[in-house]
């Protein structure tokens, strides 16, 4: 089946850094989806990419869809304390529809 | 409050026994989803379900029994606990299909197998 390749793993960024991660998949997506999971809760939607070369921005946050679309990238500019969590891609499975499978997740840490 | 909540938060069961995770969720939502958090592995389908009494295996199902005979909730049940069952687990709900409408996550029930 495809697979999402998430990197990097984790980051260690100072406050006021930009920061920026990305995913690829091993076939063709049609949507795009980054998530974030702050400390001990669920993951949240943050933004949504629905077209190739598309280039969306939710205030600090700016994730893009591939021109190849199997791959997208979120920057993060400006980074805040705030920022720390775990940030998640995800895109529609294709062997079923409904179903999401999520990259492994990028960390990231913000020093002060 | 509206939203989706689930229990216990925290869990801790000796191998073989049986545990049941619960998803309660107020938005009427028709699709109900179940994932496991491990490290190294992001978020995985154990099962989803796109309505009451409509439920359909995801990518790791095995060890793990679903129901939906309300639209509000979704049990997970281990009918026999692993040590590699130790997870976090999280509910999710969303209007639709997951890709045009945000899933809508839980904060997880922590489970440990001893």
């Amino acid at each position: 089946g495809q697979q999402l390749n998430q990197s990097p793993q984790s980051m260690f960024i100072q406050e006021g850094e930009d920061v920026s991660m990305n995913c690829t998949s091993s076939s063709i997506f049609n949507t795009w989806l980054w998530y974030k999971q702050d400390p001990g809760e669920g993951p949240v939607l943050l933004i949504a990419l629905y077209k190739a070369g598309e280039l969306t921005s939710n205030g600090r946050l700016t994730a893009q869809f591939g021109i190849t679309r199997k791959d997208s990238f979120l920057n993060i500019s400006a980074s805040i304390p705030s920022d720390v969590g775990i940030y998640f891609c995800a895109g529609p499975s294709t062997d079923s529809w409904g179903k999401l499978q999520f990259g492994a997740g990028t960390q990231v840490v913000v020093t002060p | 409050d509206a939203g989706i909540t689930q229990s216990p938060r925290y869990k801790i069961t000796e191998t073989g026994r049986q545990v049941t995770l619960m998803c309660h969720q107020t938005w009427s939502h028709s699709y109900m989803f179940w994932y496991r958090q491990d490290l190294g592995h992001g978020l995985r389908l154990i099962y989803y379900s796109a309505a009451a009494d409509i439920t359909d295996k995801g990518e790791v199902p095995d060890g793990y029994v679903v129901s939906r005979s309300k639209t509000e909730n979704f049990p997970l049940t281990l009918e026999s606990a692993t040590r590699s069952q130790t997870s976090v687990y999280f509910c999710a709900s969303s209007v639709g299909s997951s890709y045009n409408s945000p899933l809508h996550f839980g904060n997880g029930t922590r489970l440990t197998v001893t």
